[in-house]
Order: C-alpha cells, then sequence, then structure tokens
C-alpha cells in the first residue's frame, strides 16, 4: 500500500481557514485519495476524495499538486466540531485491497475558541 | 435516514468468554467492513464482507475471530475465548458498491476483565 506522511497535529483558531497537508511520494497512478476524521469517541467520517482535480464538496476542499505527490484538505472557516483526527489515505481501487481503508497516524487537529 | 448501527455500544466479558458484536449497515449497503482500535493506536482493517461472502479476510486473526453477513440480518463479528488483548474499539463501516465511501458506525468497545 502507497504510504501517506501526515504532521502529528496542528491548531487553529475558530473561523479561520485549515490547511491541513499530506505527502504520498509514491502514490500510483490509479489511487484515489481520500479523507476521513475521527471526533472523539465516534467513527471515522468521509470528508472528502479525488483523483487529480481539486474538488469541493459542503465539508471541505481538497486541493491535489499537479504531480500528486501531496495533497491539502482545506477547511475554509474551522469550527469547534472540527476539532478531530484527519487521516489521508490512498485508495487503488483497481486492485482488492482497494476495498480497506488504511489509517495512518493522522493529523490531530485542535480547534482554539 | 438510519445509518450504520452497531450494538451493544459496550461490552465486558471474562476472559475465556465470547463477545458476539452486530452491525446493521446502513439501508440498501451491501458491502460491510470490520475494523479494530486499539488504545492508544489507530484503525486497523479486520475484514470485508459482501452479502453472506467473506471478500477480504487479511487483517483478522487467524484464530478464535470469525465474522458473518447472512442474507437476512446483522453482520456479526465474533470473538471466542477472549483475551485481555482483545480490549479496544470494533467499529463497522457499509458501502452501496465496492471503492464507494464508507460510512462509519459508532463502535463496539470491547472490555475483557
Amino acid at each position: 500500500d502507497a504510504k501517506t506522511t501526515q504532521p502529528n497535529s496542528m491548531e487553529s483558531n475558530e473561523e479561520e481557514p485549515v490547511h491541513l497537508p499530506c505527502n504520498h511520494s509514491t502514490i500510483s497512478g490509479t489511487d484515489y485519495i481520500h479523507w476521513y476524521r475521527q471526533l472523539p469517541s465516534q467513527g471515522p467520517e468521509y470528508v472528502i476524495h479525488g483523483l487529480t482535480s481539486n474538488v469541493n464538496n459542503r465539508m471541505a476542499s481538497l486541493a491535489i499538486a499537479e504531480d500528486r505527490k501531496s495533497s491539502t484538505l482545506i477547511l475554509h472557516r474551522a469550527t469547534l466540531r472540527d476539532a478531530a483526527v484527519y487521516y489521508c489515505i490512498l485508495r487503488d481501487v483497481g486492485e482488492t485491497s482497494g476495498s480497506r481503508l488504511t489509517f495512518g497516524e493522522g493529523t490531530q487537529l485542535t480547534v482554539n475558541p | 435516514n438510519a445509518g450504520v448501527m452497531q450494538n451493544p455500544r459496550h461490552l465486558v466479558r471474562r476472559r475465556g468468554q465470547e463477545a458476539r458484536l452486530r452491525c446493521s449497515p446502513v439501508k440498501g449497503h451491501s458491502h460491510v467492513y470490520w475494523y479494530r482500535q486499539l488504545p492508544e493506536e489507530g484503525l486497523k482493517f479486520m475484514v470485508y464482507l459482501q452479502k453472506e461472502n467473506i471478500i477480504d479476510e487479511s487483517g483478522m486473526p487467524k484464530e478464535r475471530f470469525s465474522a458473518e453477513f447472512p442474507k437476512e440480518g446483522p453482520s456479526i463479528l465474533r470473538i471466542q475465548q477472549v483475551v485481555r488483548g482483545d480490549s479496544a474499539a470494533y467499529f463497522c463501516a457499509s458501502s452501496v458498491r465496492w471503492g464507494e465511501e464508507q460510512f462509519f458506525g459508532p463502535g463496539t468497545r470491547l472490555t475483557v476483565l
């Protein structure tokens, strides 16, 4: 499985934008970039995913580098409810292993009031 | 719109007993995944099932653990002769199709005394 690297922790202030980076230098052409987050004492929650183009949804935006070796999850206005561990995950849906999510350590996001 | 339901939410067992964890996927979802989160560790994939079939069990311990997803009823993760090291949060997820976004349940927290 291709590996991702994320900072262990980040801090933000409420109502400010947050940029969560992820490096995936060994990404293959068929790997999709997925982001999930896990709030305290809850199951993970899907945030967004993309392949090559930048993506936007109601929760966040995903900016993917042109060479696809890195990506950034953007929360446009952080709220206290966004405090969670954010996981950047590569999924090769062309392989059987693409059925499973491989969670790394993730980034613990703290949002200050 | 009911999401993924898991029960019980908390389960306490003594060493040597059996633990049965239930997961009802989102209505209409036929793909179910089980993950385990040991204390202070990340989420690890265990098994992927699609109605009555085990597709990928590469993350499941070879002994004492089994999973099923019958034609009718919830998916069951069964742990026989539990040991203290089985204490963890067990999360179930479901998806409508292979490779699609996974919806997670709230988890079952198993404590082995």
